[in-house]
């Protein structure tokens, strides 16, 4: 089946610094991939659509120039979380669709955020 | 607009029996719903999908069923097991690829 990564699978920073969260589909390639995020004992929420080669979707009240997603090639989205804050802390995952597989969504494994 | 997250509800269930998993999802204009488990700090796995021009479907010990006239759906798994507790969430598409989840129901399978 269609295999989604997700890297780090934790991390940790301070508050102010950047940090980049990578999702890769490793056996298919995605023109489309989607990041969410998840807070403790919530649903995921659809932050963006990540194009590959254009730019990303973004859902209303989600902020783009903090949320900066970059779909450089078919198989990688990057999400970089710029100046994080404490509230910032999350699960974010992503998923990949396969655009032979119909409309399923493949899920990546998360990536657990916390700014100290 | 997507559903807004919501502390979860939960449903314990005895090994064995029937378990019945509810969602009422937001937009009557959606054509497609997936039901995902979701693990304790994983992604969310896929279970079962519906078409909208469908108001039932099987899998292997799970049934999904469809009521669009009240925007319900539900997820019925057979002989519950003690793999089976995870957090069950529907997720509906109605515009281009997106999906939105609902509120997510959390599953205790009690041995």
């Amino acid at each position: 089946g269609a295999v989604v990564s997700q890297h780090p699978s934790w991390v940790i920073c301070k508050s102010g610094t950047s940090v980049k969260i990578e999702c890769r589909s490793l056996d298919f390639q995605a023109t489309t991939m989607f990041w969410y995020r998840q807070f403790p004992k919530q649903s995921l929420m659809l932050m963006a659509t990540s194009n590959e080669g254009s730019k990303a979707t973004y859902e209303q009240g989600v902020e783009k120039d903090k949320f900066l997603i970059n779909h450089a090639s078919l198989t990688l989205s990057t999400l970089t979380v710029t100046s994080a804050h404490p509230e910032d802390s999350s699960f974010y995952i992503c998923s990949a669709r396969d655009p032979s597989g119909g409309y399923e969504q493949y899920f990546g494994p998360g990536t657990r955020l916390t700014v100290t | 607009g997507e559903s807004v997250g919501l502390h979860l509800p939960t449903l314990s269930v005895q090994e064995g029996d029937n378990s019945i998993i509810n969602c009422a999802y937001s937009n009557s204009a959606s054509d497609y719903f997936i039901w995902y488990k979701q693990e304790s700090g994983k992604g969310p796995q896929f279970i079962i999908d519906i078409r909208s021009n469908m108001d039932k479907r099987q899998g292997q010990r799970v049934t999904v069923l469809l009521n669009k006239t009240v925007k319900h759906l539900s997820l019925q798994i057979a002989a519950t097991q003690p793999g089976d507790s995870a957090v069950y969430f529907c997720a509906e598409k109605y515009t281009g690829n997106q999906f939105y989840f609902g509120t997510g129901t959390s599953l205790t399978v009690i041995p």
